[in-house]
């Protein structure tokens, strides 16, 4: 059974770069795309952007200036940072794998990310 | 830029039928996928290329995709189907979610 878990900071300050990692388990990464998605309390699903193994990468234009992903294939993990944040990044974020552009079909529990001073 | 546009909200009483909408430009001509989020949890894939099932997905869930309309019914609708329900299609390298739909079951 494919598993995805995310790490990182639960508080980020405003101005900084969040960073985190999802862990995959119970699959090889490779021959995938892994999604980022974020969804503020109370509100829809965001899709953040995606990378490939191979480190092809693809990004939401609204966060594109600020998003930067990568993958440690050797760890079966993949990342993302988000620089520059304000209060508006506060979100659940979440991890996914992508069934190469047909759907999320495996996804993290996700991970609470607060930008506060 | 693509938009997905979902009814904020839906009402069905348990055992009937429900019908969720997803509207998008030239939406029939994308696949379309569905997702149920319940309070706390993550999203769940429930349909995939338009109308496809992943495994453990109750068969009372169907899904449809034509013209600028993709639509989620759940026949014979349980109580346990009370959630939010996603649209998405892929759409110029990006994905692209619709706002959510709740599904009350009153």
């Amino acid at each position: 059974q494919v598993q995805l878990q995310e790490s990182g900071p639960g508080l980020v300050k405003p101005s900084e770069t969040l960073s985190l990692t999802c862990t995959v388990s119970g699959a090889s990464i490779s021959s995938y795309y892994w999604n980022w998605i974020r969804q503020p309390a109370g509100k829809g699903l965001e899709w953040i952007g995606r990378i490939y193994t191979s480190g092809s990468t693809d990004y939401n234009p609204s966060l594109k200036s600020r998003v930067t992903m990568s993958v440690d294939t050797s760890k079966n993990q993949f990342s993302l940072n988000l620089s520059s944040v304000t209060a508006a990044d506060t979100a659940v974020y979440y991890c996914a794998r992508d069934e190469t552009g047909i759907s999320l079909d495996y996804w993290g529990q996700g991970t609470l990310v607060t930008v506060s001073s | 830029s693509f938009e997905l546009t979902q009814p904020p909200s839906v009402s069905v009483s348990p055992g009937q039928t429900a019908s969720i909408t997803c509207s998008g430009d030239k939406l029939g001509n994308k696949y379309a996928c569905w997702y149920q989020q319940k309070p706390g949890q993550s999203p769940v894939l429930v349909i995939y290329q338009d109308s496809k099932r992943p495994s453990g997905i109750p068969e009372r869930f169907s899904g449809s995709n034509s013209g600028n309309t993709a639509t989620l019914t759940i026949s014979g609708t349980q109580a346990m189907d009370e959630a939010d329900y996603y649209c998405q299609a892929w759409d110029s390298s990006s994905w692209v979610f619709g706002g959510g739909t709740k599904l009350t079951v009153l």
